[in-house]
């Protein structure tokens, strides 16, 4: 069973340039998280999406936005690129069929895509 | 709002020793479920375990346990038999049932070194 694949691993942008991350979830799981890990924030929620809609979103600005595709992938993106949008960026995909099933809002994570902006 | 406080931000442990990792919680939804997840080094998350709100018991899963008491809003994991592997960031979140849909808030971490 594949696992939550995220692309690219690594990338390195500069101030002011955008750029678009993408997370395959495990197939079957129809909710997909993004989250932002910093040393100083810790594992910061970004959104949720789930059958293709934006069930939550984080406290970020407008320049970070996503979506979800028919068959679940999901991609995030960040406009105007800031020195302090270096990051660790997790995506997570889950059943999510309700908290009383255990099992279905356990989330399992990517590796993450790490970006530098300089 | 909820919230999630890891009050230890790195413990010692000694190989084959259990040790316990805090995590206290605040929420006013009547569901929820507590989950721990473990970093390695490599940066991938791992879930250990998970304990529903209305749960009667305390989770297990091999070596892991949850600690749970529901009144005190605390859900500590417990470690037992520790290995150098288990030397990681160990992650407590939570999910809330009936209001914020999908979104899971974590602790600040604790970074469990195992020696050996």
């Amino acid at each position: 069973k594949a696992g939550v694949t995220q692309t690219p691993r690594y990338l390195i942008k500069t101030r002011g340039q955008q750029v678009t991350l993408s997370c395959s979830p495990i197939s079957g799981h129809r909710s997909v998280s993004w989250y932002q890990q910093t040393p100083g924030q810790g594992l910061q929620f970004l959104f949720e999406y789930f059958s293709e809609t934006q069930r939550n979103k984080g406290n970020f600005p407008g320049r970070f936005s996503g979506r979800q595709f028919s068959n679940s992938r999901s991609e995030m993106n960040v406009s105007t690129l800031e020195l302090g949008d270096s990051a660790l960026y997790l995506c997570a995909s889950s059943l999510a069929a309700g908290i009383g099933l255990a099992g279905a809002n356990v989330l399992t994570f990517g590796a993450g895509s790490r970006l530098t902006v300089l | 709002a909820q919230k999630i406080t890891q009050t230890q931000p790195g413990m010692f442990v000694q190989e084959k020793e259990a040790v316990t990792l805090d995590c206290t919680y605040d929420t006013s939804d009547p569901s929820y479920g507590l989950f721990w997840y473990k970093q390695p080094s490599s940066g991938e998350m791992i879930f250990l375990i998970y304990q529903g709100s209305y749960d009667q018991q305390n989770a297990t899963e091999g070596r892991y346990s949850l600690n749970f008491q529901k009144a005190r809003k605390s859900a500590n994991l417990v470690i037992s038999a520790s290995q150098l592997g288990d030397s990681a960031m160990y992650f407590c979140a939570m999910r809330e049932g009936s209001t914020n849909a999908g979104k899971s808030t974590f602790g600040d971490g604790t970074t469990l070194t195992v020696k050996p």
